[in-house]
């Protein structure tokens, strides 16, 4: 297992198009989280599963947003209709609900979205 | 609401010289708080965590931080800067098993 996967690495749309991102966790963990970092600030929680349950969304999950896990595995998050404001590094990261307290979260390598 | 407040949003240091990175954070309950460290175009990657025992936590590279409650701080130091350690530094707190949220970082400089 080589951590946390997320694809693609870049992604340029046109304002209006629809994208989808794809985090693939760390295959023995049950929790996977989605943030959004603009520049020059710290990552923003957007919205957590376990297993295939999405358990909390943030405020900042509008509802362009949509985020699935249909298998408890890996997972989707789609923006509609983008916007220039959603110009951000999407990061996925995972953790175990057994021994976060010892790993904590493992990020993945983020998306970085650029809507011209 | 929980929330955590980096002081300085950029640190300039020698190499050699002490590095010292300031995080407060805001809680009615003692929480559980993380440092982590971000290289240009990556992910973030765990330097050390606070959840129980012992207040000062050492991590990777050198770290460490001390949890001070009655100060509601939790600084990160190493005592001799390298120039590998430039990089961004997020303090991040847990409020609850659920999620974590991030301090707005900072971008620290090792000048030869």
């Amino acid at each position: 297992d080589t951590g946390v996967s997320q694809n693609p690495r870049h992604k340029i749309t046109k304002r209006g198009q629809n994208v989808t991102f794809r985090c693939d966790p760390i295959s023995e963990h049950n929790r996977l989280y989605w943030y959004r970092q603009t520049l020059g600030q710290g990552p923003e929680f957007l919205t957590y599963f376990q297993n295939e349950a999405q358990l909390e969304k943030s405020r900042l999950l509008s509802d362009r947003f949509s985020a699935e896990r249909p298998k408890g595995s890996f997972s989707t998050l789609e923006i509609q209709r983008t916007e220039q404001g959603d110009s951000a590094m999407y990061l996925c990261a995972s953790s175990s609900s057994g021994d976060w307290q010892i790993y904590g979260y493992t990020f993945g390598s983020g998306t970085r979205l650029t809507v011209v | 609401a929980q929330s955590v407040t980096q002081l300085g949003s950029h640190v300039s240091v020698s190499e050699g010289a002490l590095v010292l990175l300031r995080c407060n954070y805001s809680s009615s309950v003692p929480p559980y708080l993380f440092w982590y460290v971000q290289y240009p175009n990556q992910g973030l990657q765990l330097l050390l965590k606070y959840t129980t025992g012992a207040t000062l936590v050492k991590g990777i590279n050198g770290f460490e931080a001390e949890f001070k409650k009655s100060e509601t701080s939790f600084h990160l130091t190493k005592p001799s800067a390298h120039m590998s350690d430039a990089a961004e530094y997020f303090c991040a707190v847990m409020p609850n098993n659920n999620d974590m949220r991030f301090g707005a970082g900072t971008r620290l400089t090792v000048k030869p």
